[in-house]
């Protein structure tokens, strides 16, 4: 199983940014996917969550209304479309696989600093 | 909104037993989840549906759960247990994944 994450970098607060989850070696379709963040020495929070064929999906309320979450299958993707940045979404973000529960694979992870 | 509370710093000595709890309002009632963070590395998890480990977990880390309590516990600690220990449940009421504040394992 492997989750490499990408699309991180520096935006200023009122932009936008896509990150991106490339995954292989399983079956991404038949997979839950999720989100959690962690800001700069704090704890994990989870930031969304989207079912295999995308009917079903959740957000943090600390995000809604602001992130799209959205997958592609033929593409092996994940992705995490961020609007109207405040300087709190300032974060490492990891896509994640969902077991039953939990999260039984993680990607390394790609930084998000937004600051003017 | 459902609440995990865990302890901010838990110390024991090389060989010793640690003990990580994670409350939560009848947390016995959910399936709680446990993940080992080494710093600049991404969440593992050690301990899934309360009690399971995954493969490469060895048998000395340990859980359970009942009534308002989750614990963590790690017997023989090693030099290499040093880490952020988190808590993580489904709360089905929100709709919503939580997870504690995490705890900050440290070996003496």
């Amino acid at each position: 199983v492997q989750l490499v994450d990408s699309g991180g970098g520096l935006v200023q607060p009122g932009g936008s940014l896509r990150l991106s989850c490339a995954a292989s070696e399983f079956s991404f379709s038949t997979y839950i996917m999720n989100w959690v963040r962690q800001a700069p020495g704090k704890g994990l929070e989870w930031v969304s969550y989207i079912s295999t064929d995308s009917n079903t999906i959740y957000y943090a309320d600390s995000v809604k209304g602001r992130f799209t979450i959205s997958r592609d299958n033929a593409k092996n993707s994940l992705y995490l479309q961020m609007n109207s940045l405040r300087d709190e979404d300032t974060a490492v973000y990891y896509c994640a696989r969902w077991q039953g529960g939990h999260f039984d694979y993680w990607g390394q992870g790609t930084l998000v600093t937004v600051s003017s | 909104s459902y609440v995990l509370t865990q302890p901010p710093s838990v110390s024991v000595a090389p060989g010793k037993t640690a003990r990580i709890t994670c409350g939560g309002n009848n947390i016995g009632s959910k399936n709680v989840h446990w993940y080992q963070q080494k710093p600049g590395q991404a969440p593992v998890v050690v301990i899934y549906y309360d009690s399971d480990r995954p493969s490469g977990i060895p048998e000395r880390v340990s859980g359970s759960n009942s009534g308002n309590t989750a614990t963590l516990t790690i017997s023989r600690v090693e030099a290499g247990d040093e880490a952020d220990y988190y808590c993580q449940v489904w709360d089905s009421s929100s709709e919503h994944v939580v997870f504690g504040g995490g705890t900050k394992l440290t070996v003496l």
